[in-house]
């Protein structure tokens, strides 16, 4: 069974950092790209980064371009997203999701969510 | 960036009603449309992938349909399960986005 379980949320003030990470299992993780999508509080869904099965395509939504780095390491089959000058509008349940195939493709399936809340 | 539009933005129905929700796109995106159906506390699930396969598992009472610039999603008899969000997404170009959400509700 394909599981997908992130980790590293919680409260962070406005200007701070914090690391998520997804860990993967089930599948060969390092065969499939990989996306973050968040949600924040009573809102939609906004897809944030993805990271190409081997690392070297990497794309970010404008609202975090600068600020958000995505990685992965295969060899441990996690997946990160390191969120740097955090503002308060980055709150929000962060998702790590599969794509389902290889190339242009949907998400499936999705981790549980992890929240992230900046604030002083 | 290529927008989506979903309407409604809630939908009000009863278990047995046919019900469709439409998602439309600023500039074609061909067939690279997805649905997903998420519950509250929930992480999103994957409906409808390349705008009319549905993924494995999911019930036929689901289809999707459309391409270009308008789709679809349609649930032909509502069970109770079904009362959730959905949202339909583009996934031809980055930055990938997402419609904004219908709710359907119980009348």
């Amino acid at each position: 069974e394909v599981q997908l379980l992130e980790s590293g949320g919680g409260l962070v003030q406005p200007g701070g950092s914090l690391r998520l990470s997804c860990a993967a299992s089930g599948f060969t993780f390092s065969s499939y790209a990989m996306n973050w999508v968040r949600q924040a509080p009573g809102k939609g869904l906004e897809w944030v980064s993805l990271i190409s099965d081997t690392g070297g395509s990497i794309y970010f939504a404008d609202s975090v371009k600068g600020r958000f780095t995505i990685s992965r390491d295969n060899s441990k089959n996690t997946l990160y997203l390191q969120m740097n000058s955090l503002r308060a509008e980055d709150t929000a349940v962060y998702y790590c999701a599969k794509v389902s195939f290889g190339g242009v493709s949907s998400f499936d399936p999705w981790g549980q969510g992890i929240l992230v809340t900046v604030s002083s | 960036d290529i927008q989506m539009t979903q309407s409604p933005s809630t939908l009000s129905a009863s278990v047995g009603d046919r019900v469709t929700i439409t998602c439309r796109a600023s500039q074609s995106i061909s067939s690279w449309l997805a649905w997903y159906q998420q519950k509250p506390g929930k992480a999103p699930n994957l409906l409808i992938y390349k705008a009319s396969s549905l993924e494995s598992g999911v019930p036929s009472r689901f289809s999707g349909s459309g391409s270009g610039t308008e789709f679809t999603l349609s649930i032909s008899s509502l069970q109770p399960d079904d009362f959730a969000t959905y949202y339909c997404q583009r996934y031809n170009s980055f930055p990938y986005t997402f419609g904004q959400g219908t709710k359907l509700e119980i009348k």
